[in-house]
């Protein structure tokens, strides 16, 4: 089945680095995304890695992807205090119409950053 | 700041009540989406339009009725919705086909409230 788990909550000091894991279940999963809640807000595209890509960097993030584990991984570097939100990791699998990816979510990590 | 725009931002209605859920995009993009997300839970998908004709529909009650007007606008119409609908409504929009990575857009979505 298509199951996408992730640990629930993550304290980090302002400063450190934060590292958010996730784990999916679908192996013909195309790409993997990291979204972004703040609270209140909609959700935030922060970045997406293609499954055939083993790691990708923008700016203070770093995605790991394992596909032979199905482990995808969100580094984020000297953690602020604005980073604090709920992380949800998304994998898309393959649509049966032809058009439209399906995503299947996490439950979400919520990141907590302490000054 | 997000470019897919959703009205109203709060909504309170009764249950015999009949109100409508607005989005609007302006990337060209030609899919569009609703979900529903309660409290610190991921996103729940309820529609896809894909070229303004309905894709998907995730077996979600009739009393949520969706309706796609033109490329840029989405609709959610609602009508004797119970307390338990009550969630956050989120409009999405994409480019449609597999050739396109599929990230999301969202919008900052409409808080609905069903006494």
């Amino acid at each position: 089945g298509e199951d996408v788990e992730q640990s629930l909550f993550l304290s980090v000091r302002e400063g450190d680095s934060s590292v958010i894991n996730c784990t999916y279940t679908d192996s013909s999963s195309t790409y993997l995304y990291w979204y972004k809640q703040e609270p209140g807000a909609g959700l935030q595209l922060l970045t997406y890695i293609f499954s055939n890509m083993d790691m990708k960097q923008d700016q203070r993030l770093t995605v790991l992807l394992n596909k032979k584990d199905k482990h995808l991984s969100l580094r984020i570097a000297d953690t602020q205090t604005g980073d604090s939100a709920i992380y949800f990791c998304a994998e898309s699998i393959s649509p049966k119409d032809g058009n439209n990816r399906k995503l299947i979510w996490g439950l979400g990590t919520s990141l907590a950053v302490n000054p | 700041d997000t470019e897919v725009t959703q009205t109203p931002k709060h909504l309170v209605m009764g249950m015999t009540n009949k109100k409508s859920l607005k989005c609007e995009q302006h990337m060209g993009h030609r899919a569009m989406y609703w979900y529903k997300q309660k409290a610190k839970k991921p996103p729940e998908l309820m529609f896809v339009y894909s070229y303004e004709k309905l894709s998907i529909n995730e077996s979600v009650p009739s009393r949520f009725s969706p309706e796609c007007p033109n490329s840029s606008l989405l609709n959610l119409h609602l009508h004797a919705l119970q307390p338990e609908d009550s969630a956050l409504y989120l409009c999405a929009s994409s480019q449609p086909g597999t050739m396109n990575t599929g990230e999301l857009f969202f919008g900052e979505g409409s808080r609905l409230t069903v006494l």
